[in-house]
């Protein structure tokens, strides 16, 4: 069964503004974490963010912030002040433990944002 | 510091071909991935290490080896090239805890 959910396979924004992210996931672990990635059309994939299952405070790192709702098994990710320099495409990806100390990275399908000048 | 390092870039094999992906990192992380992307889906794990001399399978080793004979090294074989494995193949690494993986450029990879 599919663990991490992106519903939303292409978005339009306007440059400056916001657009949010969707991710839903399941998971039993009491113990997770979501990572976001962004991959540009060059191909990398560079780390955004991340959240851990126990942190209170929903995370953030410059214009990227992840909206966190546990109980609704959602991480959704905020991008603030578009810039065309965001169109890539983005994973949202789950934490789940392999053994003591390690972790194994389960990915949605990915979401492509276009950012409109 | 460069990181995570994956050659080749390209690769075209005829069917039945092998061959060795090559990784590399300069980080000294003891925990290295191997994933592949197939187009417009996300990565699906192939093979993991926890360290030097341990490896496991991930979801999707079929048609695939690994090894892991130093810390920095962490080689994909296949044997025998099939068009199921035309993909996009990553290489990553982290340090410990909760950190985030570190990922190689890729190789992209045509059975034909």
């Amino acid at each position: 069964a599919q663990k991490i959910t992106q519903t939303q396979p292409g978005m339009f924004v306007q440059e400056k503004e916001a657009v949010t992210l969707d991710c839903t996931y399941d998971t039993s672990d009491p113990s997770y974490g979501l990572f976001w990635y962004k991959q540009p059309s060059s191909g990398e994939m560079i780390f955004l963010i991340y959240q851990g299952s126990y942190d209170q405070q929903n995370a953030t790192e410059g214009r990227y912030s992840l909206n966190f709702q546990k109980a609704r098994k959602s991480a959704n990710l905020v991008i603030s002040a578009s810039q065309l320099g965001d169109s890539a495409m983005y994973f949202c990806a789950m934490r789940e433990a392999l053994r003591s100390n390690d972790y194994k990275l389960s990915f949605g399908a990915g979401t492509t944002v276009t950012v409109r000048a | 510091n460069a990181g995570v390092t994956q050659t080749p870039k390209f690769r075209i094999l005829k069917i039945g071909q092998s061959m060795t992906l090559q990784c590399t990192q300069d980080m000294n992380h003891n925990y290295m991935y191997w994933y592949r992307q197939d187009p417009g889906m996300g990565l699906k794990l192939i093979y993991y290490s926890v360290g030097a001399g341990i490896t496991d399978k991930g979801e999707v080793p079929n048609g695939y080896n690994v090894s892991r004979s130093t810390t920095e090294d962490f080689p994909l074989r296949l044997e025998l090239a099939a068009p199921s494995q035309t993909s996009v193949y990553f290489c990553a690494s982290r340090v410990h805890g909760d950190s985030p993986l570190h990922f190689g450029n890729g190789t992209r990879l045509t059975v034909t």
